[in-house]
């Protein structure tokens, strides 16, 4: 299995740009998640989906983000307009509901820095 | 709303010695997962070990072992013959049981853990 699948890997982009952050989830799981990791905040949870669905999306910071799941396998994460205070780690980690301790499993996650 | 605290922000050990990372945590539910997660370098979350919390048997893997204490929401891991490789970020998390539906994990901040040669 290939494991979780994140593109790009690394994203260098302008203040006031648009940025799609891809992920491909593990072929079978049916629950997907987004987190972004920073200096400040750790790790925290964006959003996360069941079954294609969105299911808590609190964690989203402001209108600026949307994340959509078309289908099983695929995922985006876009940020409208971008700024600088968005730069950090974001990860994608997808799971089976039902399987044991519900585990989680991580992409490499992309590396965003927005100047 | 849960939350995980790791009070050890820095840690080093000695190559082959024995350390413990410290977590707790604060909930009100009866049922529960927590998980230890290292992150080297390379930024990848890899998956230590994991606790049920109905489960009064402490978890190990290999030389990674867990105190887990309930009442007082303590969970800490023990990393016995400690070797190079495993120098990493240490993140505690929490997740709650979803009764059949994928929950959240939350994290907490993380400890540094450095292995001297």
């Amino acid at each position: 299995d290939a494991g979780v699948i994140q593109s790009p890997r690394h994203e260098v982009t302008e203040m006031g740009q648009e940025v799609t952050l891809r992920c491909k989830p593990i072929s079978g799981h049916n629950s997907l998640f987004w987190y972004r990791q920073t200096m400040m905040r750790g790790l925290e949870l964006l959003i996360y989906f069941n079954n294609n669905v969105p299911i808590d999306d609190s964690g989203m910071p402001e209108d600026r983000f949307s994340a959509k799941m078309p289908n099983a396998s695929f995922s985006t994460l876009k940020i409208q307009p971008s700024e600088p205070r968005d730069s950090a780690v974001y990860f994608c980690a997808s799971s089976l509901v039902g399987a044991v301790y519900n585990e989680q499993f991580f992409g490499p996650g992309t590396r965003l820095t927005v100047l | 709303a849960q939350t995980v605290t790791q009070s050890q922000p820095e840690m080093s050990v000695q190559e082959a010695e024995t350390v413990t990372l410290s977590c707790t945590y604060d909930t009100s539910e009866s049922n529960y997962y927590l998980f230890w997660y290292k992150q080297p370098p390379s930024r990848q979350m890899i998956l230590v070990i994991r606790q049920e919390a109905y489960k009064q048997q402490n978890a190990t893997e290999n030389r990674f072992s867990v105190n887990f204490q309930k009442a007082a929401k303590s969970f800490s891991l023990k990393i016995s013959d400690s070797q190079l490789g495993d120098t990493a970020m240490y993140f505690c998390a929490f997740m709650s049981d979803g009764e059949g539906g994928s929950e959240k994990l939350v994290f907490g901040k993380g400890t540094k853990l450095t292995v001297n040669p």
